[in-house]
């Protein structure tokens, strides 16, 4: 079955520092990957998508990376702040079309002063 | 104003009663979807809805029923509720074309007691 995983363990990082936050897949080949940000009690937001044919993709201080091979996705924040403290998720399409996602089940970043 | 509500934000409910989720859009978008996250599972698909006229299910959608009143509304339905639905549940909506971003609701925090 599809698997998604992410680091259940909080991050943990100073500020200024970059933070990396790892999503990998099995048993499938999405067509693109997407991450989201979630913050206590609040819905999922947006951050960026990025397809199978693109190897990296950035947006101001964030940078995801997407590796077909190795059936994973890297997702950076450079110059982390603390409010850049929340869980992140990836999300594929399992189905390869529609936009019916499945998500991880997220990284919890800390970023401290 | 937000683009996509859920109402009620928070309910508690006794086991066996019947209670509906519900949610609006003003984006104009023509997917709508039913999420429930759970501390360690991460959200996972109830429903979706691609148009007015198109239902199906996700991942777990055992006692749940949903409807699509209009584009801009996705009811979700336990119809009878029990403790292990206790959760947090998000209504989310995307454009018709695929990849798309999808856009989440507040959450709706139920407690089944």
């Amino acid at each position: 079955s599809q698997k998604i995983e992410q680091n259940s363990e909080a991050l943990n990082i100073q500020e200024g520092k970059t933070a990396t936050l790892t999503c990998n897949y099995t048993n499938y080949s999405p067509a693109y990957l997407q991450w989201y940000r979630q913050d206590p009690g609040r819905g999922p937001v947006f951050l960026l998508l990025i397809r199978e044919n693109e190897k990296e993709k950035r947006k101001e201080r964030l940078k995801v990376t997407f590796d077909t091979t190795l059936k994973q996705s890297l997702f950076h924040i450079t110059a982390s702040q603390p409010a850049d403290s929340a869980t992140y998720l990836c999300a594929l399409d399992i189905t390869g079309g529609g936009n019916k996602l499945t998500f991880g089940t997220g990284t919890q970043l800390k970023v401290e002063l | 104003d937000a683009d996509v509500t859920q109402t009620p934000r928070n309910r508690i409910t006794k086991t066996g009663k019947r209670i509906m989720l519900e949610c609006s859009q003003t984006k104009g978008h023509d997917r709508m979807y039913w999420y429930r996250q759970d501390p360690g599972l991460g959200l996972r698909l109830i429903y979706y809805s691609f148009d007015v006229k198109d239902i199906n299910k996700g991942e777990i959608s055992d006692g749940y029923s949903v409807s699509r009143q209009a584009q801009a509304k996705f009811s979700l339905s336990l119809e009878s509720a029990i403790p292990n639905q206790t959760a947090l549940y998000f209504c989310a909506t995307s454009l018709s074309s695929s990849p798309d971003e999808q856009y989440f609701g507040p959450g709706t925090r139920l407690t089944v007691t």
